[in-house]
């Protein structure tokens, strides 16, 4: 069955460092999301992409923050300057179309700013 | 704004059903989800429900949505142990943009031998 990769599975890396997430969503999905999940809290919303455009954003998702599919299967999460407050579980997902579709998560990436 | 909560932690024996409620404000909201969440990995979709249905079945898993009161359950028969698992529920929109999803903060269970 198809599924939603993440990787690193893990990063740690010092504050101010940029660092970035990659995604390898499910071939033929359209729709693709960021979501994050700090610890002992709920999993928030950051940014939906289609067509190659952010569709929708959160507060969360400032000018730090930035997204890419840079080829037609990796879409990745760069932040620039990381704070320690970015620590957090990082989850991609992604869904054939937008409007009431399933959103399939990949398994996360643990990001730990020191 | 959106707010979707859940009560944060379920102990069951083996063998019993477990219910998982969520409750949630926004009452546009169309879709609504659970997720399974095993230890160390990422979201399992389980089972969702659309807006305009009020009971979904599916295996195991019973969804009972109540519009009305805003209220959403998750009924898991002859729960097992390997049922042990954090239960998000979440609710979407049906909006031109994205199809954001709201997560409730997530109902940990506990199935016990």
């Amino acid at each position: 069955e198809p599924e939603v990769t993440q990787t690193p599975s893990h990063q740690v890396t010092q504050m101010g460092q940029e660092v970035i997430l990659r995604c390898v969503p499910i071939s033929n999905h359209l729709y693709f999301y960021w979501y994050r999940q700090i610890l002992g809290q709920k999993v928030e919303f950051l940014v939906s992409f289609y067509n190659n455009e952010i569709s929708e954003k959160s507060e969360i998702f400032d000018d730090q923050f930035s997204v890419e599919r840079p080829d037609g299967s990796n879409f990745t999460l760069k932040i620039r300057s990381t704070k320690l407050e970015d620590s957090a579980m990082y989850f991609c997902a992604s869904s054939p179309r937008g409007l009431g579709e399933t959103q399939y998560f990949g398994p996360g990436t643990r990001l730990l700013v020191l | 704004g959106e707010d979707v909560e859940q009560s944060l932690f379920l102990s069951v024996r083996e063998g019993d059903s477990s219910v998982i409620n969520c409750t949630y404000t926004d009452s546009s909201s169309t879709y609504l989800y659970w997720y399974k969440q095993e230890p160390g990995a990422g979201l399992q979709l389980l089972t969702y429900i659309f807006s305009n249905m009020d009971m979904k079945q599916d295996q195991r898993l019973t969804v009972l949505l109540n519009k009305k009161d805003k209220h959403l359950s998750l009924r898991i028969a002859d729960t097992q142990t390997g049922d042990s698992a954090i239960y998000f529920c979440a609710e979407s929109k049906n909006e031109a943009a994205g199809n954001k999803l709201t997560f409730g903060g997530g109902t940990r269970v506990l199935v016990k031998p």
